[in-house]
């Protein structure tokens, strides 16, 4: 049974550039959630998808977007990179069994790490 | 909004000896509480979580975890560690009762097990 998956696993980017990053969710999973881990920090919730529509979103600007598609995988966009996005990006996914449960686990990902240069 | 505290960014702790690793959390509505824990290199791996219920939460890998709702506190603890213990641990919060499921976690604790 494949846990979450993400790629690729080390990227290299530099300022102004635009990024995507990939999720595929553990096997029966339907709702993703994107972290940013700064290097020496915990991990900051950037936004969650379900239903391939964005149901949760953190303090970030919009230059960070995604999308999840009909197979539940979804995709971080990351528009005019700067060098503070440097981070390691994961991804967790969970079952959402219904509209009010909150109490699924999130299964992680081991990360993509971006290095702006 | 919720914060959460881990007051110690590094425990050092020989083989075989207790350990305690602390969280303090800040919410104005009910929350759930984790503790993941991420090895080098690799993402985080849930090592037990509190709902409801009884306040003494019991997960992998020997550790165990207790609830003071007055104290707000979460902390994770375990009865005697071993070498392969050494990572860092991450408390987590999110809200109970408004299905907004995303997790914020505190800045990390850092434990290292000495031989």
């Amino acid at each position: 049974d494949a846990g979450v998956t993400q790629s690729p696993t080390h990227l290299i980017k530099t300022r102004g550039q635009q990024v995507t990053l990939r999720c595929s969710p553990k096997s029966g999973h339907d709702t993703v959630s994107w972290y940013q881990q700064a290097l020496g920090q915990g991990p900051q919730f950037i936004f969650q998808y379900y239903e391939e529509e964005e149901r949760q979103r953190g303090n970030f600007p919009d230059r960070f977007s995604g999308h999840q598609f009909p197979n539940y995988s979804s995709e971080l966009n990351v528009n005019a990179l700067l060098l503070g996005d440097s981070a390691l990006y994961l991804c967790a996914s969970s079952l959402t069994a219904s509209p009010g449960d909150s109490n699924q686990p999130q299964h992680f990902g081991d990360g993509t790490r971006l290095s702006i240069l | 909004a919720q914060s959460v505290t881990q007051l110690d960014s590094q425990v050092p702790v020989f083989e075989e000896a207790p350990v305690e690793l602390r969280c303090n959390y800040s919410s104005s509505v009910s929350v759930y509480l984790f503790w993941y824990v991420q090895y080098p290199n690799q993402g985080l791996q849930l090592l037990l979580k509190y709902l409801s219920g009884s306040t003494l939460v019991k997960g992998i890998n020997g550790f165990e975890a207790e609830f003071n709702k007055s104290q707000t506190s979460f902390h994770l603890r375990k009865p005697s560690v071993h070498i392969s213990d050494t990572a860092e641990y991450f408390c987590a919060v999110s809200e109970a009762d408004t299905g907004r499921r995303a997790l914020t976690f505190g800045s990390g604790t850092r434990l290292q097990v000495q031989p």
